[in-house]
């Protein structure tokens, strides 16, 4: 139990283009869902909360009209990046959080790579 | 805000011997304790983890001690294989109103050779 997916898996696409990103928790329920960044050889860094219903919260410096998100149901939660630049380029990972416990459980990533 | 550092950056042990993995937190208000393992182009995958009622918490050939007094908590692998091999994340969090916020320590690659 405890599966997260992430659609697509990997992404190429051209400067000024969106890009959406899926996160489903398949198997569990998830109030609050998170979004990451990661870089090559480096640790996670976390871009916004997502709560189902709400507004997402979004960590200091992170462009809350450039990585709009969107949390419509229990079980999926979107990350569009707009007019994506070459910059953008990077490993999005969602997470999903199960109650009860709080434990936060991930997906596999999605490589964006903008040209 | 919480800060996690992680201790060592790279490890490489021998098949069979054991790894020790370290990390210290600075808010005392957190009571939860992860560890993930991410291969290489992967999500990180959820390995075990302890809150801050246990001290140590056990599953088949991984370990995780926890100190809350001084703040710090490790992740112990005994018997290690070619497989371990990964980078392994801690992360710490104390539960919030908008669900478990993780900051995560730095990373430790661990190299298990032959």
């Amino acid at each position: 139990g405890a599966v997260v997916s992430q659609h697509p898996s990997r992404v190429i696409c051209k400067s000024g283009t969106s890009v959406k990103i899926e996160c489903r928790s398949l198997d569990f329920q998830a109030t609050t869902m998170f979004w990451y960044r990661q870089f090559p050889k480096q640790s996670l860094m976390l871009m916004a909360t997502s709560n189902e219903g709400s507004k997402a919260t979004y960590e200091q410096g992170v462009e809350k009209d450039k990585f709009l998100i969107n949390h419509a149901s229990l079980t999926l939660s979107t990350l569009t990046v707009t007019s994506a630049h070459p910059e953008d380029s990077s490993f999005y990972i969602c997470s999903a959080d199960r109650i009860p416990g709080h434990t936060q459980y991930f997906g596999p990533g999605t490589r964006l790579t903008v040209l | 805000g919480e800060n996690v550092e992680q201790h060592p950056s790279t490890l490489s042990v021998q098949e069979g011997d054991s790894a020790v993995i370290k990390c210290t937190y600075s808010d005392s208000a957190s009571n939860y304790f992860p560890w993930y393992k991410q291969e290489l182009g992967k999500g990180p995958q959820l390995i075990i983890d302890i809150r801050s009622n246990v001290g140590e918490k056990k599953d088949q050939r991984i370990a995780v001690t926890l100190n809350k007094t001084a703040k710090h908590f490790s992740l112990h692998i005994t018997e290690t294989q070619p497989e371990d091999s990964a980078v392994y994340f801690c992360a710490a969090s104390g539960v919030t109103g908008g669900g478990n916020k993780l900051t995560f320590g730095t990373g430790t690659q661990l190299k298990v050779e032959l």
